[in-house]
């Protein structure tokens, strides 16, 4: 069955520093998504990527954040100068469709969780 | 912003016994989508609902939408303990992304 991957599983980093948090979403799907979760928290969402672009952010997806799809497969999240309250799971998501009413199920990757210290 | 309410936070139960979450949205959603989150796993989905007073079921669970298209809710009869984990209902006010509610975390005890 096809999955979302995630890589790494668990990172930890200093604060200050950068991290590129990676993402393999399924292979036929057209909308890419980042959560976040602090620890015992909601699932927050950050931000939403179709046809290469940003398609919606939360407010939290401020200029310390970032995604790319570098080539057809890979989809990733980097955080420019990590904080302490950046320390969460951080989940990526992919679905076939993305907008309603044609939005449908978001599967979700094991998630990486950061540390920062 | 936009939210999506969830309640109750927190529920413990006796094996056997039925729950149930409740979702609630201060706008109209689009759709509503259910998903179980395991103690260290990920959000899984476990349907969506569409339609006005919309109401699915899959084997021991019932899933309603509100006629208001505001609410949902999730019943589990004679829950079990496999049932543990978190569900969370994310909604989709307008065209807006999913949003997801706090969750409800379910612990059944044998």
């Amino acid at each position: 069955e096809p999955e979302v991957t995630q890589t790494p599983s668990h990172q930890v980093t200093q604060m200050g520093q950068e991290v590129i948090l990676r993402c393999v979403p399924i292979s036929n799907h057209l909308y890419f998504y980042w959560y976040r979760q602090i620890l015992g928290q909601k699932v927050e969402f950050l931000v939403s990527f179709y046809n290469n672009e940003i398609s919606e952010k939360s407010e939290i997806f401020d200029d310390q954040f970032s995604v790319e799809r570098p080539d057809g497969s890979n989809f990733t999240l980097k955080i420019r100068s990590t904080k302490l309250e950046d320390s969460a799971m951080y989940f990526c998501a992919s679905s076939p469709r993305g907008r309603p009413p044609m939005n449908t199920e978001a599967f979700f990757g094991q998630g990486t969780r950061l540390t920062v210290v | 912003g936009q939210q999506v309410m969830q309640i109750p936070q927190y529920q413990h139960v006796q094996e056997g016994e039925d729950f149930t979450t409740y979702c609630n949205s201060s706008t109209t959603l689009s759709n509503i989508q259910w998903y179980k989150q395991r103690p260290g796993g990920h959000p899984v989905f476990l349907i969506q609902l569409v339609k006005s007073g919309e109401v699915k079921k899959q084997k021991r669970l019932t899933f309603q939408f509100g006629e208001a298209k505001k609410n949902s809710s999730l019943h589990i009869t004679a829950t079990q303990t496999t049932d543990v984990g978190t569900y969370f209902c994310a909604g989709t006010p307008g065209y807006s992304t999913l949003t997801f509610g706090k969750g409800t975390m379910l612990l059944v005890s044998p």
